[in-house]
């Protein structure tokens, strides 16, 4: 049963820290998204990959938030450093292009004290 | 920029009823897909709908686009427990990759 996987599932840091965000797409899936949801601004997307080329993270603050993907079965999102307002859960999701599904990992659960 | 709008917001039904979430697109949907997600969980897939008046079912939900493809309906049959959570449309952006969603309706079904 192919699973998008994400770790950590829960992260609680202070203010000013790194925090690294890993995801393991569905294998054989050539596109990766990273999406953030809060209940003030709901499912919000940061950025995503094609063959682990980045093609869109005009969602991501640059100054702060970098996306990567350093193979096809390794995606990253990472902030530093890290505010309160960050504190939201993070997804992945894969897919196999446009107009196909996207199936999305559990999420990382992030709080920013 | 396009806009998915979801009504009602909040759903509460007694287990047996039937109920429809409605989500609405100020343009065409190019694909238009409905997830469910429950409390500390990820979204899970339910159906995907592409073509005007196209209409799947899954189990007891059932999912129609219509034919000016701006309009889908989520319908549960005979709700239980189990059908509790937040429903979610998401619709391809046009021209782009990426899903972009409704602000959700929270389901509960009370035994």
């Amino acid at each position: 049963d192919a699973r998008v996987t994400q770790t950590p599932r829960h992260k609680v840091t202070e203010m000013g820290q790194e925090v690294t965000m890993r995801c393991q797409p569905i294998l054989g899936h050539n596109t990766v998204f990273w999406y953030r949801q809060t209940m003030m601004q709901g499912l919000e997307l940061l950025a995503y990959f094609r063959n682990r080329a980045p093609l869109d993270d005009s969602g991501m603050p640059k100054d702060r938030f970098s996306a990567e993907m350093p193979d096809a079965t390794l995606a990253t999102l990472k902030i530093q450093p890290s505010e309160p307002r960050d504190s939201a859960v993070y997804f992945c999701a894969s897919g196999l292009g446009q107009g196909q599904t996207q199936y999305f990992g559990p999420g990382t659960r992030l709080l920013v004290l | 920029s396009q806009e998915l709008e979801q009504s009602p917001q909040s759903l509460i039904v007694q287990e047996g009823k039937n109920l429809t979430i409605n989500c609405t697109s100020s343009k065409t949907l190019y694909g238009l897909y409905w997830y469910k997600q429950k409390y500390g969980e990820g979204l899970i897939f339910l159906m995907m709908l592409q073509k005007g008046g196209e209409e799947k079912s899954h189990e007891k939900i059932t999912a129609k686009l219509d034919e000016k493809k701006q309009q889908s309906s989520l319908h549960i049959t005979a709700s239980q427990p189990s059908h509790a959570g937040i429903y979610l449309c998401g619709a391809d952006g046009a021209g782009a990759n990426n899903l972009f969603f409704g602000t959700g309706t929270r389901l509960t079904v009370i035994p």
